[in-house]
């Protein structure tokens, strides 16, 4: 099957430290990523769209800024909350799509950011 | 983008079969269906996915209305760990970021 890991599974950090998430297929190569957001009791929010070797898309009202990508390679993706602060303690989904065809997406385990 | 409805929750016993349904009126023509579960604290699993024909595979089987406005996730046999948020999603392709309404809880009790 195809799998995807994130890393790490959760974080705790102070309030203006910087947090990055790995995000990776490990079994496929994945030419998109997408970065999901989700706050307790919510539906999961797209947050971006990113592709190997580009620049990331993100979603209207999420800060390009805060929330860096970068997609350095066909296997993996990461995102970095700089200066975290409370409010964006999140779950925190990847999911990427094969490089060749198939009509879905396999998702990551996600990761729990806490930052107090 | 198409929207689907589906009821907010369900509750189903053990080793019964459960029928989760979905309304997407306005899907079209290149639209895929898929379900997605989301136990919780995890990430989303894929279930299963189709276009126009019914689709079986080791954990569902899917059920396509003829004009495709409307579609059934099967579960055959309910356990305690099928207990799940269950989303149905539209998509052209998987190349599409997914949007995750807010799906049906589904309750399993023994």
């Amino acid at each position: 099957g195809a799998v995807v890991s994130q890393h790490p599974s959760w974080v705790i950090c102070k309030s203006g430290t910087s947090v990055k998430i790995e995000c990776r297929s490990l079994d496929f190569q994945a030419t998109t990523m997408f970065w999901y957001r989700q706050f307790p009791k919510q539906s999961l929010m797209l947050m971006a769209t990113s592709n190997e070797g580009s620049k990331a898309t993100y979603e209207q009202g999420v800060e390009k800024d805060k929330f860096l990508i970068n997609h350095a390679s066909l296997t993996l993706s990461t995102l970095t909350v700089t200066s975290a602060h409370p409010e964006d303690s999140s779950f925190y989904i990847c999911s990427a799509k094969r490089l060749a065809g198939l009509e879905t997406q396999y998702f990551g385990p996600g990761t729990r950011l806490l930052v107090l | 983008d198409a929207k689907t409805t589906q009821p907010n929750s369900m509750e189903s016993n053990e080793e019964e079969p459960v029928h989760l349904p979905c309304n997407h009126s306005t899907i079209s023509g290149t639209d895929y269906i898929h379900w997605y579960r989301q136990l919780p604290s995890q990430g989303p699993e894929y279930v299963i996915h189709g276009l126009t024909s019914n689709v079986n595979n080791r954990m569902a089987s899917l059920a396509i209305a003829e004009d495709r406005k409307s579609s059934t996730l099967i579960l055959h046999r309910a356990t305690l760990r099928d207990a799940a948020v269950y989303y149905c999603i539209l998509s052209k392709d998987s190349g599409y970021a997914l949007n995750f309404g807010k799906g049906t809880s589904l309750l399993v009790t023994p």
